[in-house]
């Protein structure tokens, strides 16, 4: 079956500063993976999604991650944070096997001014 | 602690009947959002409730839609009239807290995977 793991629950950088949120995954075919933000009192909202192609994907707000098939991992980037950007990050990876989603925890991302 | 419930799993329909998706929070949690999912694309944001609240319902549609999250028992989605458009895999997740400036985690349920014949 497949998993996903954020291993940080919390991530702290500096306003301008490049950005990194963890994810990696574990799937029995080819994944599709996918970013997903939560704003306070709000949804989650799609960020990006890797299917196939190019590893490193390109999203909203200036996010765009990178898919590493060899380390199983779908980093969630940014390379110059803003404080508007603190919010809750989820990974979420789809099997295509089976055809089901799994999502991590969340890392939740504070950008200090 | 029992994880987030959605049941059923599957659900088939056929058009014009009536799916309803129910949705066991995590003990102690009192917010409730439900996504939906479609082929190929990620989730998409419907609604969140708090206990018999409304909370936010942006995303759902206008009509034959419908969300309840009542004082006892687990949080509802109901779709009417069902199409083949509705076929779909509905997500719910749970939170303990919103608190004023942030968002507790979300917990995610495993899924109602819905198919309208």
């Amino acid at each position: 079956a497949q998993s996903v793991a954020q291993p940080e629950d919390q991530v702290n950088v500096a306003e301008g500063n490049p950005l990194t949120v963890k994810c990696t995954y574990s799937v029995s075919g080819n994944p599709y993976l996918f970013w997903y933000v939560q704003y306070p009192n709000r949804g989650l909202q799609f960020l990006l999604k890797y299917i196939t192609g190019d590893n490193l994907v390109k999203g909203s707000y200036g996010f765009e991650a990178e898919f590493n098939k060899s380390q199983t991992s779908f980093h969630l980037k940014k390379p110059s944070a803003l404080v508007s950007d603190s919010a809750l990050y989820f990974c979420a990876v789809r099997d295509m096997i089976f055809n089901d989603m799994r999502f991590g925890a969340g890392t939740r991302l504070t950008v200090k001014p | 602690n029992a994880g987030v419930m959605q049941n059923p799993r599957h659900l088939v329909r056929r058009r014009g009947q009536e799916a309803r998706l129910r949705c066991s929070p995590m003990k102690g949690h009192s917010h409730v959002y439900w996504y939906r999912q479609l082929p190929e694309e990620g989730l998409k944001f419907m609604v969140y409730l708090q206990k018999e609240n409304i909370i936010d319902e942006s995303g759902m549609p206008k009509e034959r839609f419908s969300a309840e999250f009542p004082k006892e028992g687990p949080s509802i989605l109901r779709i009417q009239q069902v199409v083949r458009g509705d076929s779909a895999a509905y997500f719910c997740a749970s939170s303990l807290t919103a608190a004023r400036g942030g968002t507790d985690t979300q917990y995610f349920g495993p899924g109602t995977r819905l198919t309208v014949l």
